[in-house]
């Protein structure tokens, strides 16, 4: 059974930094691209950034780029997602999200939250 | 703003059918058949329904079909059922430099 399991979400003050891990597993994580796509409270889904299955490809959503850096670890079958400089606006549930198309994604995992505020 | 756009709502009686259309640019979905239709249910992850404009997952009802006619791509729902009531969202590959684009979501409500 395909698994992805976020962690690393919770409370951070404007400007902070945070560290999200999607723990993979029922597939081969290696062949896989991954992204992480983000839902703000009440609010629609936004493409947040995407990861070749080598690592060698990366894209990022305008509203993030320069302040997050998406990783992975293929010998842990492991997708990252490091914050920094976190704003309000940031704050949302965030999924970890692949598939076997590489614009459709048919793997959810259950959504970390990431809260911003002072 | 979502870069692609969606009624915020649509409904319709058990039985009946709906369509939900997602309007884009010749940048995304008029420019290729990478066109993505996610059922949510809520405080729920998103589930694929429609992948490359009209193609069904495995497991996903016949009643969901999707199409595409220039800049607007459409989902279908046939024989509404109670259990469809949820948020929809399209999504669609971009040559721009974001990749991918979601649309704001609709709001299904069956009556």
């Amino acid at each position: 059974e395909v698994q992805l399991v976020e962690s690393g979400g919770g409370l951070v003050q404007p400007g902070g930094s945070l560290r999200l891990s999607c723990a993979a597993s029922g597939f081969t994580f290696s062949s896989y691209e991954m992204n992480w796509v983000r839902q703000a409270p009440g609010k629609g889904l936004e493409w947040v950034s995407y990861i070749s299955s080598s690592g060698s490809t990366i894209y990022y959503a305008d509203s993030v780029k320069g302040r997050f850096t998406i990783s992975r670890d293929n010998a842990k079958n492991s997708l990252y997602l490091q914050m920094n400089s976190l704003r309000a606006e940031d704050t949302a549930v965030y999924y970890c999200a692949s598939g076997e198309m590489a614009t459709s994604w048919d793997y959810w995992g259950q959504g970390t939250l990431v809260t911003v505020s002072s | 703003q979502s870069a692609l756009t969606q009624p915020a709502s649509v409904s319709g009686s058990p039985g009946q059918s709906i369509t939900i259309s997602c309007t884009g640019t010749s940048s995304d979905v008029g420019g290729y058949n990478y066109v993505s239709w996610y059922q949510q249910h809520p405080g729920k992850a998103p589930k694929l329904m429609i992948y490359e404009v009209s193609n069904r997952p495995s497991g996903v009802s016949n009643r969901f079909s999707g199409s595409k006619s220039g800049n607007t791509a459409s989902l279908t729902i046939s024989g509404l059922q109670a259990e469809d009531e949820a948020d929809y969202y399209c999504s669609s590959y971009t040559s721009s430099s974001t990749h991918v684009v979601f649309g704001g979501g609709t709001k299904l409500t069956v009556l």
